[in-house]
């Protein structure tokens, strides 16, 4: 079954430091990744994603995300976090079987970037 | 949030009551999709629809109806049926980008927050 993990329900860094959001996941065949940034109350916002080619992905705001295939993993990462990066960040997959767009998401991880 | 438009933006319904949440696109895609979101548990998807007069059961489609009559509008009605309704709407679509269907970023609207009295 496919499926995503997000490991920590929040990460706090202080202001300038790098950050790094994680994801593993389960799918057959190769994955699709994808990473979202949410707001407080607001809909989700495309940040980045994976398809094919060089492993590390650059974003949006400065993000990027390292696909990692032998540890299933794409981590999101920024150098220097900034206060408004503060957020609710989702990473999501989709599998590549016939014609199927749905997404399997993870729960989500809350950053706080501390001042 | 741009392209998709989600309407209203809060909505309070008493119990026994039937309530219809909009959604529209105008980025001319073919797939859209209705997802809840309760805190703590991420995106769980409702109903999506792949084409115009279609559509399939998400995740937890008990409770919900759906209608795809144009391309550019998915309506989701939530029926006195759905036991919990309170929570956050969202609205996605998703493009044909020339490539597998796989590939496809879903884009939200800005969702609607529905609260039972």
């Amino acid at each position: 079954a496919q499926s995503v993990a997000q490991p920590e329900d929040q990460v706090n860094v202080a202001e300038g430091n790098p950050l790094t959001v994680k994801c593993t996941y389960s799918v057959s065949g190769n994955p699709y990744l994808f990473w979202y940034v949410q707001y407080p109350n607001r809909g989700l916002q495309f940040l980045l994603k994976y398809i094919t080619g060089d492993n590390l992905v650059k974003g949006s705001y400065g993000f990027e995300a390292e696909f990692n295939k032998s540890q299933t993993s794409f981590h999101l990462k920024k150098p220097s976090a900034l206060v408004s990066d503060s957020a609710l960040y989702f990473c999501a997959v989709r599998g590549n079987a016939g014609n199927n767009r749905k997404l399997i998401w993870g729960l989500g991880t809350s950053l706080a970037v501390n001042p | 949030d741009g392209g998709i438009t989600q309407s209203p933006k809060y909505l309070f319904r008493k119990e026994g009551q039937n309530v219809t949440l909009s959604c529209e696109q105008n980025l001319n895609h073919d797939a859209m999709y209705w997802y809840r979101q309760d805190p703590g548990q991420g995106l769980r998807l409702i109903y999506y629809s792949q084409i115009v007069n279609d559509f399939q059961k998400g995740d937890i489609a008990e409770g919900y109806s759906v209608s795809r009559e144009k391309k550019e509008s998915f309506p989701l009605t939530v029926t006195s049926a759905q036991k919990n309704p309170t929570a956050f709407y969202l609205c996605a679509s998703t493009g044909t980008s020339g490539g597998h269907p796989s590939t496809d970023t879903q884009y939200f609207g800005p969702g609607t927050r529905l609260t039972v009295l």
